[in-house]
């Protein structure tokens, strides 16, 4: 099946500061969906983004599907981003969601 | 629109015991999915359905059973609870129309079996 992997696994910023997350996939895939997952446990949908770049305020995320990866810009980081960052993609005949393992993000005031 | 809900928010089961995990999604969405998540990785799919009637097993379906009788409810059952079954579940739906298949998952019920 489908590879997902995300780097890096950890990453403390100071808040202003600006990251990129990468998500690396063995396959072709159909979905792809960046998640917040906030200290509450909740899930929230950042972008569904198989293709192409799109942004929503302070984030942006592209995707270069012939390449196989994703990236998720965070900018002028907020405390309120810290939580954990997935990416999930979906390339086979059924729409279940692969996971990475996610990026625990920490920003500090 | 309440988007996905679940219940209960927390349970505490002893081994042996059984319990339904409640989803519920008010999106018409016709697919309609179960994860859990243990500490520190990404979720897994333990069931699926494409819509009422239909259900199939995902990557971990061992120890579950699921029924989707009606488009918004996608009850998981959990029978004989075991401590291996401790995670976080969370209930996921989507509308694979028009080429765009967004998920949207529900809160989660944090589920601890000693």
């Amino acid at each position: 099946g489908i590879q997902v992997e995300q780097s890096p696994p950890d990453l403390i910023l100071q808040e202003g500061a600006n990251s990129t997350l990468r998500c690396n996939f063995s396959d072709s895939v159909n979905n792809l969906q960046w998640f917040h997952q906030n200290p509450w446990g909740q899930l929230i949908n950042l972008f569904y983004i198989p293709s192409g770049t799109k942004q929503n305020g302070r984030l942006s995320a592209t995707t270069v599907a012939t390449e196989r990866y994703s990236l998720l810009y965070i900018s002028s980081s907020q405390t309120t981003d810290s939580g954990v960052y997935f990416c999930a993609v979906n390339g086979g005949a059924t729409n279940k969601l692969i996971f990475g393992t996610g990026t625990l993000l920490a920003v500090q005031p | 629109n309440a988007g996905v809900t679940q219940t209960p928010k927390f349970r505490i089961l002893k081994i042996g015991q059984s319990m339904t995990l409640q989803c519920t999604q008010d999106m018409n969405h016709n697919y309609m999915y179960w994860y859990r998540q243990d500490p520190g990785m990404g979720l897994k799919l333990i069931y699926y359905s494409v819509g009422a009637g239909i259900t199939d097993k995902g990557e971990v379906p061992n120890g579950y059973n699921v029924s989707r009788s009606t488009t918004e409810d996608f009850p998981l059952r959990l029978e004989l609870a075991a401590p291996s079954q401790t995670s976080v579940y969370f209930c996921a739906s989507s509308y694979p129309g028009q080429g765009v298949d967004e998920q949207y998952f529900g809160p989660g019920t944090r589920l601890t079996v000693t």
